[in-house]
């Protein structure tokens, strides 16, 4: 298996763009997870999907993000208008039944 | 309130010599800890989970349910284990979500 796929592993765009981020979890993996790295507040959790239902999107920062998993093998996360304090690294983690997560390589997100 | 923390944000140590980094939780019921590891631009590697009390990379951590503490050991540093080492906690019924520290950087020195 070739793990977490994170696409793209890097993005440029403008404040006031809309970015979208994607996943493409473990195959066999019933849990999703999306999280945002920044060097101010570390590693955040922004939402978890399990069996590819929204489970706890309280971490979202607001309005502007937005997630989806459509199916088993594909997730986004969109921000719609973007802003440069989105800026970060995020990751997309799986993992089957509460057991270990696995992290995709992330993707590194600049608005400017 | 759930919480994991990590009071140092950076270790810096010579090779060869013990390495401790410190964390603690807060949870209230029994939460099961991880210690995950990211080197340099990599992504996030779970390096070891309290549960399976096994020793990765010469690295051991002992859950101390007293002191609510999930220190990272290692008796003999190396260069390469130089990176960004993070403590995680899950609770039960959370459907494996996990409560991140804020992460230490770890600098073994030649």
């Amino acid at each position: 298996d070739a793990g977490v796929i994170q696409s793209p592993r890097h993005e440029v765009t403008e404040m006031g763009q809309e970015v979208t981020l994607r996943c493409k979890p473990i195959s066999g993996h019933n849990s999703l997870f999306w999280y945002r790295q920044t060097m101010m507040r570390g590693l955040e959790l922004l939402i978890y999907f399990n069996n590819n239902v929204p489970i706890d999107d309280s971490g979202m920062p607001e309005d502007r993000f937005s997630a989806k998993m459509p199916n088993a093998s594909f997730s986004t996360l969109k921000i719609q208008p973007s802003e440069p304090r989105d800026s970060a690294v995020y990751f997309c983690a799986s993992s089957r039944d509460e057991e270990t997560q696995y992290f995709g390589p992330g993707t590194r997100l600049l608005v400017l | 309130a759930q919480r994991v923390t990590q009071p140092e944000k950076l270790l810096s140590v010579f090779k060869g010599a013990p390495v401790e980094l410190k964390c603690n939780y807060s949870y209230s019921g029994s939460p099961e800890l991880f210690w995950y590891v990211q080197y340099s631009r990599q992504r996030l590697q779970l390096l070891l989970r309290h549960i399976s009390r096994e020793s990765i990379k010469g690295f051991t951590a002992d859950l101390n349910k007293g002191e609510t503490s999930f220190h990272l050991k290692k008796p003999f540093a190396q260069e390469e284990d130089s990176a960004m080492y993070y403590c995680a906690l899950s609770g039960g019924n959370q459907g494996g979500k996990l409560i991140f520290g804020q992460g230490t950087e770890l600098s073994v020195k030649p």
